[in-house]
């Protein structure tokens, strides 16, 4: 069955890079994401790729693809203190534009940043 | 622009008692429609998603039930909470096709008693 996991915890410190994994099992998954979660908020899109891509890069945020291996990580450049929240990695089988395209989720990392 | 909007934030209600939670989005027509529950320290499970008014799908066996009865509105019930009940649940939104991910409501922690 489709399975996401990922590593519960993570602390770096303040200026460092931040690297969160990801490992899936649906290898028809087509779309993974990267979701962000504040405290006692709902969950934000962050950052998607697509499944023939390896790497997409948004500012001080870079997400790399592994489709052989299936591994997905985050890399969040120069972490600040803003960046502490727990991060989702999530993927999507696409079905077709009219159907409900399910999102399985991981478990969730909670980065901490330390001064 | 769309928007999603969930209440109540919080709940505290005792077992037994019947939950209705609800969710409406604004400014997109047909959307997906999913109900999640995050329980505390673990990740998201997806309980209920709908493609259409009164087009439920359940994912999962429980205590819960859902039900969509206009086009942009999707509400979590319980006839009799449970202690296992309590958890934040978040309702999302999506439209079909390629790389939108969901959108999703700010939540709602939900405290059995």
């Amino acid at each position: 069955g489709e399975d996401v996991e990922q590593s519960l915890f993570l602390s770096v410190r303040e200026g460092d890079s931040s690297v969160i994994n990801c490992t899936y099992t649906d290898s028809s998954s087509t779309y993974l994401y990267w979701y962000k979660q504040e405290p006692g908020a709902g969950l934000q899109l962050l950052t998607y790729i697509f499944s023939n891509m390896d790497m997409k890069q948004d500012q001080r945020l870079t997400v790399l693809l592994n489709k052989k291996d299936k591994h997905l990580s985050l890399r969040i450049a120069d972490t600040q203190t803003g960046d502490s929240a727990i991060y989702f990695c999530a993927e999507t089988p696409y079905t077709g534009y009219s159907s409900a395209s399910k999102i399985i989720f991981g478990s969730g990392t909670r980065l901490s940043i330390r001064p | 622009s769309q928007t999603i909007h969930q209440w109540p934030a919080t709940l505290v209600q005792p077992v037994g008692s019947p939950l209705s939670l609800e969710c409406t989005v604004e400014g997109t027509s047909n959307p997906n429609l999913y109900w999640y529950r995050q329980a505390a320290g673990r990740g998201l499970q997806l309980l209920f998603y709908s493609i259409g008014i009164d087009q439920i799908s359940s994912e999962v066996p429980q205590n819960l039930s859902a039900s969509r009865p206009q086009d942009r509105q999707f509400i979590l019930s319980s006839k009799k909470l449970l202690l296992s009940d309590s958890g934040f649940y978040l309702c999302a939104w999506s439209v079909g096709g390629p790389g939108g991910g969901y959108t999703f409501g700010s939540g709602t922690r939900l405290t059995v008693v």
